[in-house]
């Protein structure tokens, strides 16, 4: 059974980089067949795609965010990395890693449990 | 993007009802949809995929339909469990949006 444990700064100052990794075990994200990426939410608000990247490292980004994040993996350490850069108030949110199965409609099958991120000086 | 409108926001239900959450997206997704449940303080839960397709280990109570712009996911007995907010989410296009959610509570 896969599992997805994400990891770092509960606290990151405006304008400043957002950094997240997320430790997968029970699947290898250097074998195709599913994406690996990031999901946020907004306190009390709904769900935002970030982002995936495939085992041939392609990446796949939200428009809205593209021109501050980085998605990238370590295959092995079998880790993926969240960047997100310039960081305001409005970047505050739970940020989940992300399994998808590649495929017709991409659902996400496994989820991490979410680190809250807090953007504040 | 592609907007995705749920309805109704929140519901009140009892258990053994049977419930139904309507989800509208701004455009032709064909079954691009998926189907979440979420608990508090937990990640979500893929409950449905592809409209119609019950994800692995999800009761048979749980059913999607719809195809094109609207879709629909039906408890057909709500149990005690499945009081939570659910979301569909469209894959049609980049980038992956989500509906705003429908808060599902006891009545």
């Amino acid at each position: 059974q896969v599992q997805l444990q994400e990891s770092g700064p509960g606290l990151v100052k405006p304008s400043q980089t957002l950094s997240l990794t997320c430790s997968v075990s029970g699947a290898s994200i250097g074998r195709g067949g599913y994406y690996w990426g990031w999901i946020r939410q907004h306190p009390e608000k709904g769900l935002e795609w970030i982002g995936y990247i495939y085992y041939t490292g392609e990446t796949f980004y939200n428009p809205s965010l593209k021109s501050r994040i980085t998605i990238s993996k370590d295959t092995s350490k079998n880790q993926l990395s969240l960047r997100l850069n310039s960081v305001t108030a409005a970047d505050t949110a739970v940020y989940y890693c992300a399994r998808a199965e590649v495929g017709h409609s991409s659902p996400v099958d496994s989820w991490g449990q979410g680190t809250l991120v807090t953007v504040s000086s | 993007d592609i907007q995705m409108t749920q309805s109704p926001s929140s519901l009140s239900a009892s258990v053994g009802d049977r419930v139904t959450v309507t989800c509208r997206a701004s455009q032709n997704v064909a079954d691009f949809v998926n189907w979440f449940q979420q608990k508090p303080g937990e990640a979500p839960k893929l409950l449905i995929y592809a409209a119609t397709n019950l994800h692995s280990g999800v009761p048979s109570r749980f059913s999607g339909g719809g195809s094109g712009a609207h879709f629909t996911l039906t408890i057909s007995s709500l149990q005690t469990e499945d009081f939570a907010t659910y979301y569909c989410q469209q894959t049609y296009s980049n980038p992956p949006t989500f509906g705003q959610g429908t808060r599902v509570e006891m009545k």
